[in-house]
């Protein structure tokens, strides 16, 4: 079975803070994929980033970073000096290597206070 | 600016209406995803349609019908709704087949049943 889990409901932070938002999964597939979805108030989900079970590199884009680590099942997502702009709801998501199924977690929803 | 356009942005509609969410993809994907979303909640899958062929049914009431008239349209269409059904109603495409391609979202349709 799969699983998707983002144990933190809220998170409030002041404008320039960084904030780790935690997003933990399970799967007995060998082969699967692991995505972050960024949700403003608007509506619309907007992809971030892929990451491949096979592929433990981290990744940093601009303020935005990644740590995956298998050993503990777990694809964390910090934003270094957060902004305003940064408030939204955030998911953590997981698919297997076949079917168009995607397993979301409950998400994220983050606050920046100016 | 997204790829996958939705329309209406807004829909407030009677229970005894009959009305319809339209979705169009620029991208060449031949996968396409109709996803209902409840306040603070994650996406919750309702169809998929693979090559213009509906491949996932989530048990879906039949009050929503979706259609494929091509590679790059899907609809939604709404019948006898119940205040229940008011959501976000979000389009998506990818790639066909496997877990490994990206969903991309629309924007989304707010509905609301009265």
């Amino acid at each position: 079975a799969q699983k998707v889990t983002q144990a933190q409901t809220e998170i409030s932070v002041v404008e320039k803070e960084d904030v780790t938002l935690d997003c933990v999964y399970e799967t007995r597939d060998t082969t699967y994929y692991l995505f972050w979805y960024k949700q403003p108030p608007s509506g619309e989900l907007v992809f971030l980033i892929r990451r491949n079970s096979f592929d433990e590199q981290n990744e940093i884009s601009g303020r935005y970073s990644w740590n995956f680590q298998k050993s503990t099942s777990s694809f964390n997502f910090t934003i270094t000096a957060s902004q305003v702009v940064d408030s939204a709801v955030y998911f953590c998501a997981l698919s297997a290597n076949t079917g168009n199924q995607f397993y979301f977690g409950t998400g994220t929803s983050l606050t920046v206070i100016p | 600016d997204t790829e996958v356009t939705q329309t209406p942005k807004h829909l407030v509609m009677g229970m005894t209406n009959k009305k319809s969410l339209k979705c169009e993809q620029h991208m060449g994907h031949r996968a396409m995803y109709w996803y209902k979303q409840k306040a603070k909640k994650p996406p919750e899958l309702m169809f998929v349609y693979s090559y213009e062929k509906l491949s996932i049914n989530e048990s879906v009431p039949s009050r929503f019908s979706p259609e494929c008239p091509n590679s790059s349209l899907l609809n939604l269409h709404l019948h006898a709704l119940q205040p229940e059904d008011s959501a976000l109603y979000l389009c998506a495409s990818s790639q066909a087949g496997e877990g490994r391609n990206t969903i991309y979202f629309g924007e989304g349709s707010w509905l609301t049943v009265v």
